[in-house]
This record gives C-alpha cells, sequence and structure tokens, in this order.
C-alpha cells in the first residue's frame, strides 16, 4: 500500500527551529516535496528532494535519505507566519506518476 | 497568487443535484490535478489530465468525472451528490520540467446541504 505518516500537530517558539518529520511507504518514488498550507487556502510549494540530502531554502531546509523511506523539513527563526499546516507528499511511480500526499502537520507558533 | 484560476470560490447545493468546477492551469503547464480535501484530511487525488488525455487516476468515485479541453483547461463534474461530498476542491497544474512540483488554485469550497 502507500502510505505517508507526519505528526498531527507541533507547537513551536516564535525565533525557535522546528523539525517536522515524514515517513513514507510508496509504490515506486520519485521525488518528495513539501507544501505549506495556511487554513482555507491552497497549499503552496516549499521545496523538494530527489536525491539523498540536505536542500536548504533561505529559513526553509528539507532532508530526504531515501533508504529509511524518511524526510523532515526544518524551519529557522520562526514567524508567527509560520503559523500552517506542512503537507509532506511523495509522486510514486507505479504505472504512472501520481502524487501521494500525508495529513499535514500543523504548525502552531508561539509568541 | 499562484497563476491556476478555479471558479466558483463557493458552491452550495442540495443532495442529487450535479455540479461543474472549472480550473485553468498556469500558462505552459499542460498537466492538471484535481485533488479533494474534506475537513481535517489530507488531500486525496481524484484525477490527471496531460494534454487532453487522462494520465492517472485516484480514488475517484464513479459520481465524478473530469476531462480536459484543447485550451487545456479543466472541469470536475461531480453528480448525484451526497452530504459527504463538502470539502474543499483544488485544482493544481505542473510545470513541464523535473521535478515537475504542483501550484495551486485557490479552491472551490462546496456545501452539500
Amino acid at each position: 500500500g502507500q502510505n505517508i505518516d507526519q505528526p498531527t500537530e507541533m507547537t513551536a517558539t516564535e525565533g525557535a527551529i522546528v523539525q517536522i518529520n515524514c515517513t513514507y511507504q510508496t509504490s515506486g518514488f520519485n521525488g518528495l516535496f513539501w507544501y505549506q498550507q495556511h487554513a482555507g487556502e491552497a497549499p503552496t510549494f516549499l521545496s523538494y528532494n530527489v536525491l539523498d540530502g540536505l536542500e536548504e531554502k533561505g529559513r526553509f531546509s528539507s532532508f530526504l535519505s531515501r533508504s529509511k523511506g524518511y524526510s523532515y523539513l526544518l524551519l529557522k527563526e520562526l514567524q508567527m507566519k509560520d503559523s500552517a499546516s506542512y503537507l509532506c507528499a511523495v509522486r510514486a511511480t507505479s504505472g504512472t506518476y501520481k502524487y501521494i500526499f500525508g495529513t499535514g502537520t500543523r504548525l502552531k507558533v508561539l509568541a | 497568487d499562484s497563476g491556476v484560476t478555479q471558479t466558483p470560490k463557493h458552491l452550495i447545493t442540495a443532495t442529487g443535484q450535479r455540479v461543474t468546477l472549472r480550473c485553468s492551469p498556469r500558462s505552459g503547464d499542460l498537466s492538471v490535478y484535481w485533488y479533494q480535501q474534506s475537513l481535517d484530511q489530507g488531500l486525496q487525488f481524484l484525477i490527471q489530465y496531460y494534454n487532453g488525455e487522462e494520465r492517472a487516476k485516484g480514488n475517484i468515485l464513479e459520481r465524478f468525472s473530469a476531462q480536459q479541453f484543447p485550451d487545456l483547461h479543466s472541469e470536475l463534474n461531480l453528480s448525484s451528490l451526497e452530504l459527504g461530498d463538502s470539502a474543499l476542491y483544488f485544482c493544481a497544474s505542473s510545470v513541464v520540467e523535473f521535478p515537475y512540483e504542483q501550484y495551486f488554485g485557490p479552491g472551490t469550497r462546496l456545501t452539500v446541504t
């Protein structure tokens, strides 16, 4: 089966660093994506990983280990506006390409 | 603004009815994806079109159908609506270069009463 697991909720303090983990089991793998979604709004693309290792993009970094089926999103210097859901998605390859999304991690940033 | 447009923004209808949701992808994007997001649920992939052809199917009900037109806009048709179909419906389009990340429209909030 295809499965993506993320923690449901996390809380962190403004200015801190938070790591959101994602584990996946999919048929085939062609990339892992992170999206940010504010309540009632559309998801917006944050980052992707195709090869193992760390990808850095400003305050956001994403890590991938394909052998472990594991990724994390690291957010530094947290701001109040980072309060949102963070969705982990895998582009799976099982005949055709499909995007499988996790249920998301709701992050609350406290002052 | 992602460049993906969806209409209408809100839709309220009764059980048993049929509705059509419309999506226009970003300029240059050939792929269109439809997703359903129920309250506190993840994005559920429904269907993908590429340049007018159905490319992949997810957990799309038989009561639901979609198509992509020559101008690349897409429509999602939902029929015999049930209360459980109330959800946010997102359309996304993806770039033509690897890694083919998706850009989402603002969504259509469907309420079935």
